[in-house]
């Protein structure tokens, strides 16, 4: 059974841009959320989706966006990239996001660097 | 605001030694404690976990020992071996299946 696929896996961005970041889950998995990893930071949550529903919102400011497709399939879009928006992208499925009943499945993520 | 605290940040260990690594949080609402462990070039993957109601867990050589009064859990990680160098998290979810993440303690096992 295939992993969560993350593409590509890296970015180099300027300031100013956009970028779209694509996760496919775990076949089966209809739950899929998105963190951000920064050295200082650790993992921070940024969204989980269900059903092409958002589902849960972390912290973050409004640039930061996201879908998910019927198939499960999500996208993560940040808008006006910032210096400080440059982190590894991570994306986890679950097969409902009921996270203490069922394990969470990483992705490798995406680097995306911020010039 | 982070609202699991995690150390040390980095963390040396011999070979055959035990590495400990410490978590702390704040809100009553978590009521599961997973704990992560992180390769280079790849994403976390669940270790172990533990929910509220016990005071320790134990899976092989890794051992969580949890403190509800104390708000504190820690991971124990007994023998450890070069293969077990790594990062680690520490997490806390709340009751709406939102995931709170320690800052991570890379761990070093010298041979």
């Amino acid at each position: 059974k295939a992993g969560v696929t993350q593409t590509p896996r890296y970015l180099i961005k300027t300031r100013g841009q956009q970028v779209t970041l694509s996760c496919s889950p775990i076949s089966g998995h209809r739950s899929v959320s998105w963190y951000q990893q920064t050295p200082g930071q650790g993992l921070q949550f940024l969204f989980e989706y269900f059903s092409e529903t958002q589902r849960n919102k972390g912290n973050f400011p409004g640039r930061f966006s996201g879908r998910q497709f019927s198939n499960s399939r999500s996208e993560m879009n940040v808008s006006t990239l910032e210096l400080g928006d440059s982190a590894l992208y991570l994306c986890a499925s679950s097969m409902t996001g009921s996270v203490t009943n069922e394990k969470l499945f990483f992705g490798s993520g995406t680097q995306l660097s911020v010039l | 605001q982070q609202q699991v605290k995690q150390s040390p940040q980095s963390l040396i260990v011999q070979k055959g030694g035990i590495s400990i690594i410490n978590c702390a949080y704040e809100n009553t609402a978590f009521d599961y404690f997973p704990w992560y462990q992180q390769f280079p070039g790849k994403g976390p993957a669940l270790l172990i976990a533990i929910r509220p109601d016990v005071s320790e867990k134990k899976e092989g050589r890794f051992t969580i020992s949890f403190n509800k009064s104390a708000k504190q859990f820690s991971l124990h990680i007994m023998d450890s071996q070069p293969g077990d160098s790594a990062t680690y998290f520490c997490a806390a979810v709340n009751t709406g299946n939102q995931f709170y993440f320690g800052t991570g303690t890379s761990l070093t096992v010298i041979p």
